[in-house]
């Protein structure tokens, strides 16, 4: 893997169900993986900063885990609310300072 | 928590023209400052990092002629596009770096006609 890449590209559930979307990076030059929420209108809101290989990180229903080794990180939304909905971005820091975004993947939850 | 803001929001002008996008951390002192552009359907891509007291380092590719980076405190940059043309209509969006994290302005949208 050269780029970024998030799947799936978007996605519609019904309220209350469960939800995960994966982010793919280089493994090489890994320095630190980022998962941010942006809503319509608004700026993106950083979620979770993981770097370790094997990090969990959770802010209420929503956790993020993270596999250096094999270059992906899963970003997991229990019981979707309204609320959710927004475009997940993750984006990848090197070694060498350099920060790379996947396209994003746009949650929608249906009421 | 850690603000930034953008001005304008949005704009349009004329084919020649500049245009200057400010950000602003409001509540937290910034020493490096991203500019990001995003195009329809695609993702945030790094057009520079703003160093207060230096000059900007650009992405390969970027034209820094064209796009004027100046941080000229620890709570502004400013982003100019100079000679805007049609293809230079995007969304622009910078962030500011505390602590090893970013916050993101809310973006400018700018059309060039």
């Amino acid at each position: 893997i050269l780029n970024v890449e998030q799947s799936p590209q978007s996605l519609h559930v019904q309220e209350g169900d469960s939800t995960n979307f994966t982010c793919s990076f280089p493994s090489s030059n890994f320095y630190a993986l980022h998962w941010y929420r942006w809503e319509t209108a608004k700026s993106p809101e950083a979620l979770f900063v993981m770097t370790l290989n094997g990090d969990e990180k959770k802010k209420g229903r929503i956790s993020a885990t993270l596999n250096t080794k094999e270059g992906y990180s899963y970003l997991y939304i229990k019981g979707s609310q309204p609320e959710d909905s927004a475009t997940y971005l993750c984006a990848q820091k090197t070694s060498y300072d350099k920060v790379i975004f996947g396209p994003g993947t746009s949650l929608s939850v249906i009421p | 928590g850690a603000v930034v803001s953008q001005h304008p929001s949005w704009v349009i002008c004329k084919s020649g023209t500049s245009v200057k996008i400010e950000c602003r951390s409001l509540d937290f002192q910034a020493t490096t400052m991203f500019w990001y552009r995003q195009f329809p359907k695609q993702s945030l891509m790094l057009m520079a990092t703003s160093n207060e007291g230096s000059k900007a380092t650009y992405e390969q590719g970027v034209e820094k002629d064209k796009f004027l980076i100046n941080h000229a405190s620890l709570t502004l940059s400013t982003l100019t596009v100079t000679s805007a043309h049609p293809e230079d209509s995007s969304f622009y969006i910078c962030s500011a770096e505390s602590y090893y994290e970013q916050y993101f302005g809310p973006g400018t949208r700018l059309t060039v006609t």
